[in-house]
């Protein structure tokens, strides 16, 4: 079975600094990785993905993040946050055959403080 | 692109009441289809998938039903309420992208 570890449950960032929320997974086979991002009171919307090819992927909203599969790790940076970016974050797996149902991290609260 | 509804948006019901969630998708055919459930404080949890019509998975043991009459609509049930199902009920639909994208939720209170 797939497991994924998000180890801030809060972050704190002042505003134009940068951030970075980190992702662990654990899973005997191939995965697929995922970053969403979920406003208040919101569904979750798609931040970017892991699929195959260069490991370092980019999203939507200025967001990337690198895939590293020695370290089973896919952590989400920005480079300069803003107000706007203060929302919960999921990270999220899936494995590769059959139904691809997602297992979820607990989140992490990005805050951004002026 | 495949656009995701819910309804209702928000929900409050007595404990021992049924529930019915709609969510209906539209712009993609054949989709895989799935529920899960936020709860306060908490992550996302699976609750059911449908790979198609009248086929439906169920991940975890619960109060909860799900069934899909139609290609594009998965319907969330239960005959009687519980305090625990109180939460943030969301559908998501899957294509050929291998990526799954999120309906805008139901909030459902149970009193």
């Amino acid at each position: 079975a797939q497991s994924v570890t998000q180890l801030d449950s809060q972050v704190p960032v002042f505003e134009e600094a940068p951030v970075e929320l980190r992702c662990n997974y654990s899973s005997s086979v191939s995965v697929y990785l995922f970053w969403y991002v979920q406003y208040p009171n919101q569904g979750l919307q798609l931040l970017l993905k892991y699929l195959s090819g260069s490991t370092l992927v980019k999203g939507i909203n200025g967001f990337e993040a690198e895939f590293n599969k020695s370290q089973t790790s896919f952590h989400l940076r920005k480079p300069s946050v803003h107000i706007s970016d203060t929302a919960e974050y999921f990270c999220a797996v899936t494995i590769i055959q059959g139904a691809q149902k997602l297992v979820f991290g607990q989140g992490t609260r990005l805050t951004i403080n002026p | 692109s495949q656009t995701i509804h819910q309804w209702p948006a928000t929900l409050v019901q007595p404990v021992g009441s049924p529930l019915s969630l709609e969510c209906t998708v539209e712009g993609t055919s054949n989709p895989n289809l799935y529920w899960y459930r936020q709860a306060a404080g908490r992550g996302l949890q699976l609750l059911f998938y449908s790979v198609g019509i009248g086929q439906i998975s169920s991940e975890v043991p619960q109060n909860l039903s799900a069934s899909r009459p139609q290609d594009r609509q998965f319907i969330l049930s239960s005959k009687k309420l519980l305090l625990s199902d109180s939460g943030f009920y969301l559908c998501a639909c899957r294509t050929s992208e291998e990526t799954q994208y999120f309906g805008p939720g139901t909030r459902l209170l149970v009193l």
